[in-house]
């Protein structure tokens, strides 16, 4: 089974300073199709969770483009260029790239303000 | 509007059963495979079980298997998720989405205990 590991697992950040959350899968995430399906998801306090990017890089309509991904393989990264109040929550990435039979969520990463 | 309204969630002893279902609209429900994800209290994200859009592929968390069966019934926009053999550890608000777009319900919670 594909493992995600994410760090770190708090991450504390001053508001308009840069963010970044690494995640890593125990298996190579390039799928026979050429794609990654390496997935992050925001959730914010009280909220259900909300995709912000998909396939490693690509932003969901809405997400502010001080989100970004990037990585390959087995290693990916999450980067928030100014962090926001707004920003404040857990973020998890995914793999879905050995799906079937399995998807697996990595540990969350919680952003909160210093 | 796209919609996912998750129900059949309750507090229920452990060793008995639930069903839980997923009612979707506003997007084409048999385009895409839907998957439950589950959290528990003050935990992360855990993917619990999915379904290809023709059922053809399926597949569960070890936790889960052997006593969840995902299913859906395309005609009604809805999926399923029967749960036997309940635990403590089944405790958690279950959502249903399809994750590869940014859909998600409220989720329904599950309360397994005596």
């Amino acid at each position: 089974d594909v493992v995600m590991t994410q760090s770190p697992l708090s991450l504390p950040v001053t508001l308009g300073q840069p963010a970044s959350i690494s995640c890593r899968s125990s298996q190579s995430l390039v799928h026979s199709d050429g794609n990654t399906y390496l997935n992050w998801f925001q959730q914010r306090p009280g909220q259900s969770p909300r995709r912000l990017i998909y396939k490693v890089s690509n932003r969901d309509s809405g997400v502010p483009d001080r989100f970004s991904g990037s990585g390959s393989g087995t290693d990916f990264t999450l980067k928030i260029s100014r962090v926001e109040a707004e920003d404040v929550g857990v973020y998890y990435c995914m793999q879905g790239t050995h799906w079937p039979p399995k998807l697996t969520f990595g540990g969350g990463t919680k952003v909160e303000i210093k | 509007e796209v919609q996912l309204v998750e129900s059949g969630g309750g507090l229920v002893q452990p060793g008995r059963s639930l069903r839980l279902s997923c009612a979707a609209s506003g997007f084409t429900f048999d385009d895409y495979a839907m998957h439950w994800v589950r959290q528990a209290p003050g935990k992360g994200l855990e993917w619990v079980s999915g379904i290809s859009w023709n059922s053809g592929s399926i597949g569960y968390a070890d936790s889960v298997k052997g006593r969840f069966t995902i299913s859906r019934d395309n005609a009604k926009n809805s999926l399923y998720l029967q749960m036997n053999s309940l635990r403590a550890e089944d405790t958690a608000l279950y959502y249903c989405a399809p994750l590869n777009r940014d859909y998600w319900g409220q989720g329904t919670l599950v309360t397994v205990s005596s």
